[in-house]
């Protein structure tokens, strides 16, 4: 069965960069694109981007562009997620997505979300 | 605020049907298929309704989505307690080359 594993919670503090990670099974890794999406406390889905598992092409949304990356390691069908310049406002939630089609918006399996603190 | 715009609240009784609208713009919603998700507190979102009215297996036929033109919806049938979360839609943005949410309805079942 498909499943999308994320890495643990973490804290950092304003100014610091974290790493999330996604680790998928129960499918052809490279098929699917994979996205990144982010809700705050109390907010709702924002979109931060996408990377193509296969070639490891990316999209980022434009508000991160610059701050965010996104990798992944076909060894282990892993993506990663990686944020930097820290703010108090990135204090959120983070989920990695599957798109079940390309260009569609249509995330058919969720990661478990990881919730990334800043406080200083 | 979010690009597709949601009522931010909706309620209904058991038993009733309730409709959640969801509007947008020619650049997602008039040119792309809209999706649905439900997400109950604390958990994933978990895909409700894709390509505007088609659902995933596991969905019960009480939920159904439409769409036109720039604007969409999803009806509820028959609420259910369990069917109390947050729903949200989405669809693709071909100015933003990335899809695009609403900013989420919470219903209520009274």
């Amino acid at each position: 069965q498909v499943q999308l594993v994320q890495s643990g919670a973490e804290v950092k503090r304003p100014g610091a960069s974290v790493n999330v990670s996604c680790k998928a099974s129960g499918y052809t890794f490279s098929s699917y694109y994979m996205h990144w999406v982010r809700q705050a406390p109390g907010q709702g889905l924002e979109w931060m981007g996408i990377i193509n598992p296969g070639g490891g092409s990316t999209t980022y949304s434009q508000k991160l562009q610059g701050r965010v990356t996104m990798t992944r390691d076909t060894s282990t069908s892993t993506v990663y997620m990686e944020l930097s310049s820290l703010r108090s406002e990135d204090t959120a939630v983070y989920y990695c997505a599957r798109e079940l089609y390309d260009g569609s918006g249509c995330f058919d399996y969720w990661g478990q979300g990881t919730l990334v603190t800043v406080s200083s | 605020q979010s690009v597709l715009t949601q009522p931010p609240s909706a309620s209904g009784t058991p038993g009733q049907r309730v409709a959640i609208s969801c509007s947008g713009s020619n650049s997602n919603i008039g040119g792309n298929y809209i999706y649905w998700y439900q997400q109950v507190p604390g958990t994933a979102p978990k895909l409700l309704i894709y390509k505007n009215d088609q659902r995933p297996s596991g969905v019960p036929d009480r939920f159904s989505g439409s769409k036109s033109g720039t604007s969409a919806s999803l009806a509820i049938s028959g609420l259910r307690s369990e069917d109390e979360a947050d729903y949200y839609c989405a669809a693709w943005d071909d100015s933003l080359s990335g899809p695009v949410f609403g900013g989420g309805t919470e219903l209520t079942v009274l």
